[in-house]
């Protein structure tokens, strides 16, 4: 069975600060997908990130960046200089395959709370 | 960009009544699902549906749940008779044939509220 853990329940910090969120996932498959989704007080999922286990190249994108570490089960997402726009429930979720009806299995989430 | 359109946005139902969600998924994919978020909690998985049959479905979806695809456009999701504990946020998603190829589009979620 899958399983994604976020350790982190809440997190605050003061704008501009860096601030990294974890996320260790379990899996036997050696095909498998990660993701990070942003969860905006509105209630939206935004998805940000899609990373496939064959790919453990480090990802950019603005302030965000993802380090994906196989060798740790590990698919961390860091925010960079964060901004009070930040401030939302991030979670972090994985599939088996990438085929099938495969379902998304999310780990509990993190709330982050940028302080201006 | 294709979007997956859920609604109502929010519905409130007394217990007991019968209610259903209605979600219309991207036109080209093939699999669908409904997941739950209970206020504050972690989003959770109920049924996923392809082929015009249930692929998978949680503990959480026992008889009270059903899923249909009436028209090959609209994707419900059927509670017969709502408890409390039904109170959530439900979230229609989809997907093509490959998870490589795009991933699931989630729509903004239906928040049901039981009284």
């Amino acid at each position: 069975a899958q399983k994604v853990t976020q350790a982190q329940t809440e997190i605050s910090v003061v704008e501009k600060e860096d601030v990294t969120l974890d996320c260790v996932y379990e899996t036997r498959d050696t095909t498998y997908y990660l993701f990070w989704y942003k969860q905006p007080p509105s209630g939206e999922l935004v998805f940000l990130i899609r990373r496939n286990s064959f790919d453990e190249q480090n990802e950019i994108s603005g302030r965000y960046s993802w380090n994906f570490q196989k060798s740790t089960s590990s698919f961390n997402f860091t925010i960079t200089a964060s901004q009070v726009v930040d401030s939302a429930v991030y979670f972090c979720a994985l599939v088996r395959g990438n085929q099938g009806a495969q379902k998304l299995v999310f780990g509990q989430g993190t709330r982050l709370t940028i302080n201006p | 960009e294709p979007e997956v359109t859920q609604t109502p946005s929010h519905q409130v139902t007394q217990m007991g009544q019968e209610v259903i969600l209605h979600c219309v998924p991207i036109s080209n994919h093939l699999y669908f699902y409904w997941y739950r978020q209970i206020l504050g909690q972690k989003v959770e998985f109920l049924v996923s549906f392809y082929n015009n049959e249930i692929s998978e479905k949680s503990e959480i979806f026992d008889d009270q749940f059903s899923v249909e695809r009436p028209d090959g456009s609209n994707f419900t999701l059927k509670i017969r008779s709502t408890k409390l504990e039904d109170s959530a946020m439900y979230f229609c998603a989809s997907r093509p044939n490959r998870v490589v190829d795009y991933g699931y589009t989630f729509g903004s979620g239906t928040r049901l509220t039981v009284v």
